[in-house]
């Protein structure tokens, strides 16, 4: 069975500075899609950003990047300059082509100090 | 407009009573779910359905019941709640798996916050 690891729970970072979050997963197939999303306090889960694994160019959104290390099956969100509002839970998240299951990490709690 | 919407968004019950989620979407996807997350905050897939038919079903006490009307619909149904039914239950959509490659992000509801008393 496919299986995400988020191996920091909380993670803190100065507001402006940069932040990474870190996401490994096991897997025997080539193709599938990697998320990330986020949980504010509000609970709604957001989609923050997306890759293909097929592509080997990292997806980026505006602050959210990823670096996509399909070999050691690491998928990690960089968050530049970090602002109130990207204070949440964040999920890291697989799912194999041809494949309706999601399989999602057990998160990570972002602080973002001021 | 809500793309994915659920009601209610709180259920406080007690107990042994029998109690309903509606979820809808609006986008247009032939694909919906429902996820539980529990109090650690992990998420786990329960069911899916495409076009009104199961898909998916994990190991979940047949007291769910899914229920779907139409493929803009997925309602959950639960029966007899117990006290570790307690948890957020999210509805999510997406285009079937496959369908349209780069078109299949599942998108989810606010969540329901269930608490068993």
């Amino acid at each position: 069975a496919q299986t995400v690891t988020q191996s920091q729970p909380e993670m803190s970072v100065q507001e402006a500075e940069t932040v990474t979050l870190s996401c490994t997963y096991d897997t025997s197939e080539s193709d599938y899609y990697l998320f990330w999303y986020k949980q504010p306090p509000s609970r709604q889960m957001i989609l923050v950003i997306r890759q293909e694994a097929y592509k080997q160019q990292n997806a980026t959104e505006n602050r959210f990047s990823v670096n996509f290390q399909k070999a050691a099956k690491s998928f990690s969100l960089k968050i530049s300059d970090s602002q109130l509002g990207d204070a949440a839970m964040y999920f890291c998240a697989y799912r194999e082509t041809g494949a309706n299951n999601l399989f999602f990490g057990t998160g990570t709690r972002l602080t973002v100090i001021p | 407009d809500t793309a994915v919407s659920q009601t209610p968004k709180y259920l406080v019950t007690q107990m042994g009573n029998d109690k309903s989620i509606k979820c809808e979407q609006n986008l247009g996807h032939d694909t919906m779910y429902w996820y539980k997350q529990d109090s650690k905050k992990f998420l786990k897939i329960m069911f899916s359905y495409n076009n009104k038919e199961l898909i998916i079903n994990e190991t979940v006490p047949n007291r769910f019941s899914p229920k779907s009307p139409d493929k803009a619909h997925l309602n959950l149904h639960i029966n007899s709640l117990e006290l570790g039914d307690s948890a957020v239950y999210f509805c999510a959509s997406s285009l079937l798996a496959g369908a349209a490659r780069g078109q299949e992000t599942q998108y989810f509801g606010p969540g329901t916050r269930l608490l068993v008393l």
